[in-house]
């Protein structure tokens, strides 16, 4: 157990449907980031927030969408739902010291069918 | 657009050899780091290196580092089966807040 919570860990969904995936981060971590994992584009970030702000963007669709809570856990919506989205998402989190690695979570599988 | 790439993308080795994959990057950077995934799961942090490091050793372990090439490698001693896995190298920029990635080099230690 990496410390990352993320829920569920599978999900198969329809095409144009609407969908919240989960992150709890690490105790005491304040920053959490969204990726993307499919075969043919790899690792993707898609958003970073810390403490509750959004602090970068990276290759976010504008039918996604993402937060983070005053408890520190975060959601990634994703809307309208393509078939191109099936992949698995990761979060990760980071304390606020510099040079430090990220503990991932064990992701989240989307089929959208 | 990935900041990384990983050279071999496929690796397959004996066990008890040696692995060594090599990541070059495009920017300036405050730290390169590797992570190891095992098929479908989580990423796993194993090493982190500093612009101003050069080498660094964790266990079986050793990665290097060379700035004025943009340049990084990972090497594993003494390979073992359960070292099967995706390894990929990442980089953060002083500005970025975000982990850039490679695409991965794919191991394989025949046992």
């Amino acid at each position: 157990d990496s410390g990352v919570t993320q829920t569920p860990k599978h999900l198969i969904t329809a095409t144009g449907q609407r969908v919240t995936l989960r992150c709890s981060p690490r105790s005491g971590d304040l920053s959490v980031y969204w990726y993307q994992q499919s075969l043919d584009q790899g690792l993707q970030f898609l958003i970073h927030y810390y403490n509750g702000e959004e602090r970068a963007k990276g290759n976010i669709l504008e039918r996604f969408s993402a937060q983070q809570f005053p408890d520190l856990h975060s959601e990634l919506n994703l809307s309208s739902l393509e078939l191109g989205d099936s992949a698995l998402y990761f979060c990760a989190s980071s304390g606020q010291k510099a040079n430090y690695g990220y503990t991932f979570g064990s992701g989240t599988r989307l089929t959208v069918v | 657009s990935q900041q990384g790439e990983e050279d071999p993308q496929a690796l397959s080795i004996q066990e008890g050899e040696n692995a060594t994959m090599n990541c070059s990057y495009k920017t300036s950077i405050n730290n390169l780091q590797w992570y190891r995934q095992n098929s479908g799961r989580g990423l796993v942090h194993l090493i982190l290196i500093r612009s101003n490091e050069r080498e660094k050793h964790s266990g079986r372990l050793r990665v290097t580092l060379d700035t004025s090439k943009k340049s990084s490698s990972l090497l594993i001693t003494a390979s073992r089966a359960a070292d099967t896995a995706s390894y990929f190298c990442a980089t953060e920029t002083w500005s970025d807040y975000k982990l850039s990635f490679g695409a991965g080099t794919t191991v394989t230690v025949r046992a």
